[in-house]
């Protein structure tokens, strides 16, 4: 069982639909983080947080200590949401980056 | 500010020669991390630094791959002799961890594309 786990792997919308993309882990974190990466470009950080919501744009993210599980929502999603969307669990023994598989996000107009 | 810049941007080589790649951070970050990422795949942590000291270098194939941070600033990550199989993405980032979410974001360069003939 990998320690950090995303899902759903791949997601295909329409334009204007709510996204979740989903993040739970299994180790103690001190953080975590949620990257963007358009195909063939760079990796993006979107948020890092450890607690609560935290809110960009479009983009929301949230996360629940206690259930180890932490969400990126986009809301009125748009063909340029197209990407992939990875979070990363740092660890709060080691500091270590443990990454997520990443969910590819398509959005049809 | 500039953020973090990677050099070169692009690379070809023949299998066996050596190549070189070249990282300057986020001024005032302390951790920097070289990642190789394949085409559709997630990033693979090569080693990662606090200031100049390698904190994880489990990943790092020493037997050809070499890096340094001399003074905790800039980085450079070596291959020697490079193969085939070392055709990627290498992807340098950094970061001011200072012990909350407040801090740590994680910045990533463009990246340096290897092509290995």
């Amino acid at each position: 069982k990998n320690e950090v786990e995303q899902s759903p792997q791949n997601l295909t919308a329409q334009e204007g639909e709510f996204i979740t993309i989903n993040c739970s882990y299994s180790v103690g974190i001190s953080a975590l983080h949620w990257l963007q990466q358009h195909p063939g470009g760079g990796i993006v950080s979107l948020f890092m947080l450890s607690s609560g919501k935290k809110k960009h744009g479009r983009l929301i993210a949230t996360i629940n200590i206690q259930e180890k599980h932490s969400s990126l929502h986009i809301t009125a999603s748009h063909p340029r949401d197209s990407a992939v969307y990875i979070c990363a669990a740092l660890m709060d023994s080691n500091y270590q980056l443990i990454w997520g598989a990443g969910t590819k996000l398509i959005i049809k107009p | 500010e500039a953020g973090v810049v990677q050099s070169p941007r692009y690379k070809i080589i023949e299998k066996k020669q050596p190549v070189a790649f070249w990282c300057n951070p986020i001024s005032g970050h302390n951790t920097l991390y070289w990642y190789l990422q394949n085409l559709g795949q997630g990033p693979e942590l090569l080693i990662r630094y606090e200031n100049e000291e390698a904190v994880d270098d489990s990943q790092l194939p020493k037997d050809r791959f070499s890096a340094e941070r001399l003074k905790g600033v800039d980085s450079t990550l070596k291959i020697q002799p490079a193969e085939l199989g070392d055709s990627a993405v290498y992807l340098c980032a950094s970061s001011l961890w200072g012990g909350s979410a407040d801090t740590g974001e994680l910045f990533f360069g463009e990246g340096s594309r290897l092509t290995v003939l």
